[in-house]
């Protein structure tokens, strides 16, 4: 079935510094990957998305693209801040199973000023 | 637009109960999806509504049960509740557009159960 692998966390950065998190996944067909954001006591937000192979998400300073090579969809960001502190969760969906999300393990990343 | 709104947002039970949840997705949006979160087995999905008919389940015991209204209005019951339901349980609704899987799931904040 569907899976999806994030580095292990938590991360700590100071503030500046430059994020990466990994995110792998394992698909059947041609899945649309996302990725969300949870705050402390909050809900899922999402982040930012690519629906095909070599498209780029953008989003507040935060890039992934989809690379069906290396089924892969790293999330970066080149300088960041304390208020970015929070758990970040790469999913996918899958044509076959519509607006099923299949979520990684979630990141915490954590920055300190 | 307000988003998805979720009630309660807290509930303590004890074993044996059964518990509803609510969910009021985004207007406009006629698909809802339930997913429960533990630090333990993380993010799973729970089941989809789209026209008041479940049309995807994840892989979660018979106790577990939705409906949707006309409205897409949403609840989910737990019947019997478990220790191992203790969970945050989130529930998001999308536009419905011509791909499903493409389109951004909109989350609301969630209900925490506590099962004593």
């Amino acid at each position: 079935g569907d899976s999806v692998t994030q580095m292990e966390g938590p991360v700590t950065l100071s503030e500046e510094a430059f994020l990466t998190i990994n995110c792998t996944y394992t698909a059947t067909g041609y899945p649309s990957l996302f990725w969300y954001v949870q705050y402390p006591g909050e809900g899922l937000q999402l982040l930012l998305k690519a629906t095909k192979a070599d498209d780029k998400g953008s989003n507040k300073g935060f890039e992934a693209t989809y690379r069906k090579e290396t089924t892969s969809f790293h999330l970066e960001k080149g300088s960041v801040q304390v208020s970015d502190s929070a758990v970040y969760f790469c999913a996918l969906s899958e044509s076959t199973s519509g607006s099923r999300l299949t979520f990684g393990e979630g990141t915490q990343l954590t920055v300190n000023p | 637009k307000a988003g998805v709104t979720q009630t309660p947002r807290y509930l303590i039970k004890t074993r044996g109960q059964q518990v509803t949840l609510s969910c009021s997705p985004i207007s406009g949006h006629r698909s809802v999806s339930w997913y429960q979160q533990t630090p333990g087995q993380g993010l799973q999905f729970l089941f989809e509504y789209f026209s008041e008919t479940q049309r995807n389940k994840g892989n979660f015991p018979g106790r577990f049960s939705g409906r949707q209204f006309s409205n897409s209005r949403s609840e989910m019951n737990v019947s019997t509740l478990e220790l191992g339901d203790s969970a945050l349980y989130l529930c998001a609704s999308s536009p419905e557009a011509f791909s499903r899987s493409k389109e951004t799931q909109y989350f609301g904040p969630g209900t925490r159960l506590l099962v004593l």
